[in-house]
């Protein structure tokens, strides 16, 4: 079955400093990836999405994630820090079984001022 | 369009009584997800509809669960005999029919059982 690991509940960066949010994932077919943002009490906006092609993948709010496959990993990263990243950041996988969405546990970023 | 769209936001509810939530989706899309959420985990997949065909259902989804979309538009997850473990947020999400193209996400009805 596919899954997704994220490395670090927590990440803490400074305002200007580089964000990087990890994910791995498993999946036995050709997988498409995803990392959402939630702010609180809030639903997930998308951020960019990995089905086929470049694998480099550039998103909104000048954030971007890489897909590699031979490391099974779709990490998420910001070259500057914005206070107003402060959110909670999911990676999710679908492919198999059908359109369905498997997330990661999330990713709470804190930006210090 | 005004984005997928859930009722109510909140839900305060005594164990033991049932509960209904309603989801309207982005009006073009026909698939319909649900998801449920708890504090300090991600979405966790429900079920979905394409058009008004329950597809799947997940083993998460107890015989206390079920969903309905009747006309392919709205949808409804009732919740009957609540218990404290169905206290969660309660996401729903629509899609276009495109395999594994993105969901769009509503904000949630947040589900607490007293």
């Amino acid at each position: 079955a596919q899954s997704v690991t994220q490395l670090g509940s927590h990440v803490s960066v400074s305002e200007g400093a580089l964000v990087l949010l990890r994910c791995n994932y498993s999946s036995s077919v050709p997988p498409y990836l995803f990392w959402y943002v939630q702010y609180p009490n809030q639903g997930l906006q998308l951020l960019l999405k990995y089905t086929t092609g470049a694998t480099l993948v550039k998103g909104i709010n000048g954030f971007e994630a890489e897909f590699k496959k031979s490391e099974t990993s779709f990490h998420l990263t910001k070259p500057s820090a914005h206070m107003s990243d402060a959110a909670e950041y999911f990676c999710a996988v679908s492919g198999e079984g059908g359109s369905k969405s498997t997330f990661g546990d999330g990713t709470t970023l804190t930006v210090k001022p | 369009d005004t984005g997928v769209s859930q009722d109510p936001r909140h839900k305060i509810t005594k164990r033991g009584q049932n509960v209904t939530f309603r989801c309207d989706p982005i009006s073009e899309h026909n698939r319909l997800y649900w998801y449920r959420q708890t504090l300090g985990q991600g979405p966790e997949f429900l079920t979905y509809f394409q058009n008004e065909a329950q597809l799947e259902k997940s083993r998460l989804l107890s015989d206390r669960f079920s969903a309905e979309r009747p006309k392919g538009s709205f949808s409804t997850l009732e919740i009957q005999r609540t218990e404290q473990g169905d206290s969660a947020m309660y996401l729903c999400a629509s899609s276009l029919e495109i395999p594994n193209t993105e969901a769009f996400f509503g904000q949630g009805t947040r589900l607490t059982v007293v």
